[in-house]
């Protein structure tokens, strides 16, 4: 499976943006870039996904690089319910290659 | 609507007892995912299911885990002869298709699972 590196923890001051980086450099071209994030005591639950286009939804941005190497998720205005691990996960397409692959992700904290 | 649910919602068990873990998907998907966590780590896959039959079981540690999903609905993961290892948040998923891109897995909060 394609790997993705992410810091292990960032801090963000409340209603500011928060960049949260994700490197992915041995990325194929039919590789999806999903995030997810997992709040305290509860299941992960999805974010956004994009394949080379910048994505926005209601919860976040997506920017992926030109090359796609690297993405970028975007929290426009945080809030402590956006205290969380944020995972960036490589998904393929392919029948038996389409399960996500968890890392560690970021350890979010947001500064009141 | 209903998310998906998995039952119990913690399950504290003696070491060599067998358990069982259900998962209730949400109605009309026809993927389910089974992933476990360990403290401080991220959700460790298990096993795929599309719809009865397991599409992907490589992350199934030994032949102690099975699971089965006879209706392509509920799924329930079997555990023999639990080890204190063992211990560890069981999670279930679900997704509207499996291979699509644009199928987000839908997570429960999951059950804990402790072996004494």
């Amino acid at each position: 499976d394609a790997k993705t590196t992410q810091p292990n923890s960032m801090e963000s001051n409340e209603e500011e943006p928060v960049h949260l980086p994700c490197n992915h450099s041995t990325i194929s071209g039919t590789d999806y870039i999903h995030w997810y994030r997992q709040l305290p005591s509860q299941g992960p639950e999805y974010v956004i996904h994009g394949l080379t286009s910048n994505v926005n939804n209601r919860m976040a941005s997506l920017a992926i690089a030109e090359d796609r190497k690297s993405s970028t998720l975007i929290l426009h205005r945080a809030t402590l319910r956006d205290a969380a691990v944020y995972y960036c996960i490589l998904r393929g397409t392919n029948f038996g290659n389409e399960k996500l692959t968890f890392g560690t992700g970021t350890r979010l904290t947001i500064i009141p | 609507g209903a998310g998906v649910s998995q039952t119990p919602s913690n399950k504290v068990t003696e070491k060599g007892k067998y358990v069982e873990l259900r998962c209730d998907p949400i109605s009309g998907h026809t993927a389910l995912y089974w992933y476990r966590q360990s403290l401080g780590q991220g959700p460790e896959f298990l096993i795929y299911f599309q719809g009865t039959g397991a599409a992907d079981d490589s992350g199934l540690p030994n032949d102690r885990f099975f699971a089965v999903r006879p209706e392509g609905s509920v799924s329930t993961l079997k555990i023999q002869r639990t080890e204190r290892g063992d211990s560890a948040v069981y999670l279930c998923a679900s997704s509207l298709w499996g291979i699509s891109e644009n199928s987000p897995l839908h997570f429960g909060n999951g059950t804990r699972l402790t072996v004494t």
